[in-house]
């Protein structure tokens, strides 16, 4: 099955801008969705498609995808964003949907 | 407004039944693909289950094979996991999700509001 893979924690002051990624094989040929979630809460959709934001995710909260990494970045991180992130694509082979294993993004 | 809500949950014996339901409003449901997503405490999301629209097509994680059953009614707007031989590592909060986007690169807009389940003795 297809892996992707996170770091564990990413850490920025506020104001600075956050980067996390997802490494997975060849990732750059696959689609790649994030998710926020905060302690408690469903996981939401912040990025799909790579780089498509849905409605009332602010254009601070952008997406890249290239190579072997995909990268979900916040710029002017806010103490409101501190939550955990996930990446997700989709495995063909298998028709299924794969996670990472997410990163906690703390806010300094 | 799609909405996605999940009942059914609780604390069950290792070797118990549960059986969740998830129902669903704001959209289509019956065009919908729909997924069962579970996460265990601390841990990350771990997909369990998808039925196509019309329920003729049906997938499982290796981890539930066998043991839990996804089914729905569209008549009723209502997605169901039957689960069987529940185990300790089956403890988690399970989402009830609609897949969205386009097919094989589909992500997940909508998720209920999560419902636990407990397995312990």
């Amino acid at each position: 099955s297809y892996v992707l893979t996170q770091a564990p924690s990413v850490s920025v002051a506020p104001g600075q801008t956050a980067r996390i990624t997802c490494v997975g094989d060849k990732i750059g040929s696959q689609t790649v969705h994030w998710y926020q979630q905060k302690p408690g809460q469903a996981p939401v959709l912040v990025v799909y498609d790579d780089n498509d934001r849905p409605s009332g995710i602010p254009d601070r909260v952008s997406g890249s995808n290239s190579g072997s990494s995909a990268t979900l970045t916040i710029t002017r991180v806010e103490a409101g964003d501190e939550a955990e992130y996930y990446c997700q694509v989709w495995d063909a082979t298998n028709d299924r949907p794969t996670f990472g294993g997410g990163t906690k993004l703390t806010v300094l | 407004e799609v909405q996605l809500v999940e009942s059914g949950g609780g604390l069950v014996k290792p070797g118990e039944s549960l059986r969740l339901s998830c129902a669903a409003s704001g959209f289509t449901f019956s065009g919908s693909i729909m997924h069962w997503i579970r996460q265990a405490p601390g841990k990350g999301l771990e997909w369990v289950s998808s039925i196509s629209s019309s329920g003729s097509y049906i997938y499982y994680a290796d981890s539930v094979k066998g043991r839990f059953t996804i089914s729905r009614d569209n008549a009723q707007n209502s997605l169901f996991l039957q689960m069987n031989s529940l185990r300790g590592e089956d403890t988690a909060v399970y989402y009830c999700a609609r897949e969205d986007g386009y097919r094989y690169k589909g992500y997940f807009q909508h998720w209920g509001q999560g419902i636990p389940v407990t397995v312990s003795s």
